[in-house]
């Protein structure tokens, strides 16, 4: 079957860095995707690895590991917005997306 | 750029009632359009994939009969819960994806459903 798992949650502190950790199981793979969702609203993209390495956007960084089926999104100089679920998804070999759980990130002050 | 409009974004109707949701691409032409049901601290449950111009595909355990999807153009895509019950209240959100599949969704702000 296929699979995606994330951590459940996760706190941090302002100002602080976080990552948070993806594995996945999939049949086939054409790239990984992570959004960010605040509570009630809808999902916004991030980032798209496809390749092995890391890609930086800013404060946030994504790396892929192909062979390990494994990706982290890295998160620097924590804000109070950064509080959101952050969603791991996969596409498969029919580029379907396969989607994690999704990891809630809680900022303290 | 890659703005998705969804509308309605809140719905409280009587149960029986048929409610259409409308998702638009603003500045993209969207290839595929797809809808999401999202129940509280759950992940995205995808519902159907559609092409524009043809038939949607659901996802096994997906009613096409209640649950109605229509891509008539390259910009539009409707969902229409047909004699909606409150079983069927949730958040809804649709997503669209411009030509090729390595193209990110995005997604519209969601539409939140209370069958009464």
């Amino acid at each position: 079957g296929q699979n995606i798992d994330q951590p459940t949650e996760m706190t941090a502190t302002e100002g602080a860095i976080v990552q948070i950790n993806c594995t996945y199981q999939t049949s086939g793979f054409n790239g990984l995707f992570w959004y960010q969702q605040h509570a009630g609203e809808a999902p916004t993209f991030l980032s798209y690895n496809v390749l092995d390495g890391l890609e930086e956007k800013g404060r946030f960084s994504s790396f892929l590991s192909r062979s390990k089926g494994y990706s982290y999104l890295l998160l620097k100089e924590l804000q109070m917005k950064d509080s959101a679920s952050y969603l791991c998804a996969v596409m498969d070999s029919n580029y379907q997306l396969i989607w994690g759980a999704g990891t809630k990130l809680i900022i303290k002050p | 750029g890659a703005v998705v409009s969804q509308h309605p974004s809140w719905v409280i109707c009587k149960s029986g009632t048929s409610v259409k949701i409308e998702c638009r691409s603003l500045d993209f032409q969207a290839t595929t359009m797809f809808w999401y049901r999202q129940f509280p601290k759950q992940s995205l449950m995808l519902m159907a994939t559609s092409n524009e111009g043809s038939k949607a595909t659901y996802e096994q355990g997906v009613e096409k009969d209640k649950f109605l999807i229509n891509h008539a153009s390259l910009t539009l895509s409707t969902l229409t819960v047909t004699s909606a019950h409150p079983e069927d209240s949730s958040f809804y959100i649709c997503s669209a994806r411009g030509q090729g599949e390595y193209q990110p969704q995005h997604f519209g702000d969601g539409t939140r459903l209370s069958i009464l």
